[in-house]
């Protein structure tokens, strides 16, 4: 089985700061790795994820994570964040050898400071 | 409605009574899941259906039933509900990979409150 760490669990930032939430997993086999974000009173949204390819990839509102697979991370950064980055994050690893089963960390709860 | 929705958004019972949550998706996928999300948990699996009749058991499955007789739809069934079984309970659904590539889509969430 496969366990997700955010070793962060709450995260204060001013608005227009940069920001990394950070994402470690445990296995070291083949990983399909995602970050969901949920808004309050909300279920989750897909936010990115990293299937195969370049390590690095981008969402639409300007988050970007970088798979590194020597560390086994896949930290979430934003350069700038605004009011309405204010949210729960999550963390989620699948492998190849846990097929459809989602792995989640405990979160980490960013609040953007005006 | 197209998209993933459960039912009811708020439930309060009382300790010992029967519960079921009602989850249903529109776009056919083969897998389901039902999760349950307490503070300094995260989100923990109760237990998944890979397709119509198939299911397993997640790391928090005590205390719950589920089935799936017909691909749409995955209630959750709390035989009788204990305090702890206090929280939110999110559905999601995703695309059959037997490597593992497709995200899970959401629903919006039953917060259960067991008196």
């Amino acid at each position: 089985a496969q366990s997700v760490t955010q070793l962060d669990s709450q995260v204060p930032v001013f608005e227009e700061a940069p920001v990394e939430l950070r994402c470690n997993y445990s296995s070291s086999v083949s990983v399909y790795l995602f970050w969901y974000v949920q808004y309050p009173n909300q279920g989750l949204q897909l936010l990115l994820k990293y299937l195969s390819g370049s390590t690095l990839v981008e969402s639409i509102n300007g988050f970007e994570a970088e798979f590194n697979k020597s560390q086994t991370s896949f930290h979430l950064r934003k350069p700038s964040v605004h009011i309405s980055d204010t949210a729960e994050y999550f963390c989620a690893v699948r492998s190849s050898n846990t097929g459809n089963q989602f792995y989640f960390g405990t979160g980490t709860s960013l609040t953007v400071i005006p | 409605d197209a998209g993933i929705t459960q039912s009811p958004r708020y439930k309060i019972t009382e300790t010992g009574r029967q519960v079921t949550l009602m989850c249903h998706q529109t776009w056919s996928h083969s897998y389901m899941f039902w999760y349950r999300q307490d503070l300094g948990h995260g989100l923990r699996l109760i237990y998944y259906s890979a397709a119509a009749d198939i299911t397993d058991k997640g790391e928090v499955s005590d205390g719950y039933v589920v089935s799936r007789s017909k691909t749409e739809n995955f209630p959750l069934t709390l035989e009788s509900a204990t305090r702890s079984q206090t929280s939110v309970y999110f559905c999601a659904s995703s695309e059959s990979s037997g490597a593992g590539r497709y995200e899970q889509f959401f629903g919006p969430g039953t917060r259960l409150t067991v008196l």
